[in-house]
């Protein structure tokens, strides 16, 4: 079974400082696809950033980054400058066959003024 | 992305009824998704609606328990059945879709509590 393990129940960051969000992930798959999703308080699922396993080039939106490492099976996520839009929930996930996705536990972020 | 819309976006239902909530997509979409979100957890899924064949349920999810329908490309309703506490939750749809393939996009949810 797909497994995602995100180890940080809670971070916080000061407005305009830089956060790195962890994740790790167990597949046998060769190409996935991996997600960062945010979960603001109103419970909308966001779309973050999306990083395509057979492409070794980091994704990057804006603020946000990953850095992806196949082998050691690591997607962070990186947010730059940090707004206090950004507090949310942020949930790691992995698509698995058929298109399901296998979702971590969430990482609360507190952006602090 | 798709747009996505659900209803209700809350309820409050006594233990033993149903609820059906409907997801609603403004494009036509191969794949549907439904997910459960327990109070402080993160999503799990619960199954795989296609058009035109039956839903696709996930391990620990029954189709007496949740039925789901689909009967066009842009339309699916999940039904939560004799409801106990312990179905509160937000329930989610999502849809395989837009311009970047194996990507899912999220309705706003329905918060769903049994009392």
């Amino acid at each position: 079974a797909q497994t995602v393990t995100q180890s940080q129940p809670e971070m916080s960051v000061q407005e305009a400082e830089t956060v790195t969000l962890s994740c790790t992930y167990d597949t046998s798959e060769s190409d996935y696809y991996l997600f960062w999703y945010k979960q603001p308080p109103s419970r909308q699922m966001i779309l973050v950033i999306r990083q395509e396993a057979y492409k070794q080039q980091n994704a990057t939106e804006n603020r946000f980054s990953v850095n992806f490492q196949k082998a050691a099976k690591s997607f962070s996520l990186k947010i730059s400058d940090s707004q206090l839009g950004d507090a949310a929930m942020y949930f790691c996930a992995q698509e698995t066959s058929g298109s399901r996705l296998t979702f971590g536990e969430g990482t609360q972020l507190t952006v602090n003024p | 992305s798709a747009v996505i819309s659900q209803k209700p976006s809350r309820d409050i239902c006594q233990r033993g009824t149903s609820l059906t909530i409907q997801c609603q997509v403004d494009s036509q979409v191969t794949m549907m998704f439904w997910y459960r979100q327990q109070p402080g957890q993160s999503l799990t899924l619960i199954a795989t609606a296609n058009q035109g064949s039956e839903a696709t349920y996930e391990s620990g999810f029954v189709i007496d328990k949740f039925p789901i329908s689909r009967p066009n490309l842009t339309f699916s309703t999940l039904t939560v059945s004799n409801m106990s506490p312990e179905d509160s939750s937000i329930y989610l749809c999502s849809v395989d879709s837009g311009r970047a393939l194996n990507t899912q996009y999220f309705g706003p949810g329905t918060r769903l509590t049994v009392l």
